[in-house]
């Protein structure tokens, strides 16, 4: 499986723009990268994915680098809401069957937003 | 609503018992995920399917068991040969197709005494 690599810990104050890097060296051309976030005692939620370009969406935004070997989420203005523990994994298109569909999860970043 | 469901929320039972957590989902989704946590650690997949009739160990499958007789349906049978059972389980599902969202439920916390 392609694996993935994100710092243990973060730390941001409230307002403030977060950038949460992702390396994935081994990334497949046809793997997807997404991002989800958990908070404590939760399932976790999606938040956003993309293949090549940079995407936006009403929760973030992914910055994704021309070689696609390491990705970024973007939280503009982060809330105490955001802090969560937040997880970068790639998902293959889906052809061929068999562990194409696994979904694999590493530690993820913990985020902690600073009032 | 659409969604992903799981139940109970919490369970406890007396080691050494077979136990078995829900998962159900009318989101129509093919592929469907259980996974495991403990304290302070990410998810760690045990079982996922990806069609009725079908489904492959993930990481972690000794002492668990699953069927997936219904599309809708995956339930995860935590065995008396599982060494340490207690821990916070997630099941999640989705289209199969890599550009589609994971829909993840609220967890089952199972305790064993």
């Amino acid at each position: 499986d392609a694996k993935t690599t994100q710092p243990n810990s973060m730390e941001s104050n409230e307002e403030e723009p977060v950038h949460l890097p992702c390396n994935h060296s081994t990334i497949s051309g046809t793997d997807y990268i997404h991002w989800y976030r958990q908070l404590p005692s939760q399932g976790p939620e999606y938040v956003i994915h993309g293949l090549t370009s940079n995407v936006n969406n009403r929760m973030a935004s992914l910055a994704i680098a021309e070689d696609r070997k390491s990705s970024t989420l973007i939280l503009h203005r982060a809330t105490l809401r955001d802090a969560a523990v937040y997880y970068c994994i790639l998902r293959a298109l889906g052809s061929g069957g068999g562990s194409n569909y696994k979904l694999t999860f590493g530690k993820g970043t913990l985020l902690t937003v600073n009032p | 609503d659409g969604g992903i469901t799981q139940s109970p929320k919490y369970l406890f039972r007396k080691e050494g018992q077979n136990v078995t957590l829900s998962c159900e989902q009318n989101l129509n989704h093919d592929a469907m995920y259980w996974y495991r946590q403990d304290p302070g650690q990410g998810l760690r997949l045990i079982y996922y399917s990806q069609i009725v009739n079908d489904f492959q160990k993930g990481d972690i499958a000794e002492g668990y068991s699953v069927s997936r007789e219904k599309k809708e349906s995956f339930p995860l049978t935590v065995t008396s040969a599982q060494k340490n059972p207690t821990a916070f389980y997630l099941c999640a599902s989705s289209h199969r197709e890599g550009n589609t969202e994971a829909f993840f439920g609220q967890g089952t916390r199972l305790t064993v005494v």
